[in-house]
């Protein structure tokens, strides 16, 4: 079946520091979607990339899509207290399912 | 417009009971999925409805099931519950007759069963 798989599952890093999630496919997506969930809340969306190789930016947040549409990225630059929580990409499954990935949970040390 | 709603917002059941979760979409939106999101399984897809009808299902034993109502409402409920379904069952909503769009997720129900 069709696995999304993102790495790493953890990551620690001082505040103002750079940090990356990575989010592999083992199909080709038609879209990807990243969603941003605080601890103690819930998924909230932040974006969608569709065409092979697309980039897109929020304010410190760079997002790609690869070329092949199986892998994505998303990257903070400088990060604050606020970004803490934890980053899912998700990608259809199917006409009517996303299929979410296992996430990584970003802390961030004052 | 108001936000995709869910009540309760937490639950304390014991082992063999039963219990039914809501969850209002959006206005206007049709489409409505279930995930359950646990500590060691993340967020899994359980079923989502468009227009009353079930359209997927995810890999849950029979034990869970939902429904969606006209107005869009949908129910979830789950039967003789177990240890193992203690989690934050999640609700999203999307706009387009797709699911696969964007969700829009409310704050959830903590289910704990003891």
């Amino acid at each position: 079946g069709q696995q999304v798989m993102q790495i790493p599952q953890y990551q620690h890093v001082q505040e103002g520091e750079d940090f990356t999630t990575y989010c592999n496919s083992s199909t080709t997506l038609s879209n990807i979607q990243w969603y941003k969930q605080r601890p103690g809340g819930h998924p909230v969306f932040l974006i969608q990339l569709v065409k092979s190789g697309e980039v897109k930016k929020q304010k410190r947040l760079t997002f790609q899509f690869g070329e092949a549409k199986k892998n994505s990225s998303l990257h903070i630059t400088a990060t604050q207290t606020t970004d803490v929580g934890t980053y899912f990409c998700a990608g259809p499954s199917g006409a009517n399912n996303l299929f979410f990935g296992t996430g990584t949970r970003l802390t961030v040390i004052p | 417009k108001a936000g995709v709603t869910q009540t309760p917002r937490y639950l304390i059941k014991t082992r063999g009971q039963q219990v039914t979760l809501s969850c209002s979409p959006i206005s206007g939106h049709r489409s409505v999925s279930w995930y359950q999101q646990t500590p060691g399984q993340g967020l899994q897809f359980l079923f989502e409805y468009f227009s009353e009808t079930q359209r997927n299902k995810g890999n849950f034993p029979g034990r869970f099931s939902g429904r969606q109502f006209s107005n869009s409402r949908s129910e979830m409920n789950v039967s003789t519950l177990e240890l193992g379904d203690s989690a934050l069952y999640l609700c999203a909503s999307s706009s387009r007759d797709r699911s696969t769009d964007t969700q829009y997720f409310g704050p959830g129900t903590r289910l704990t069963v003891l």
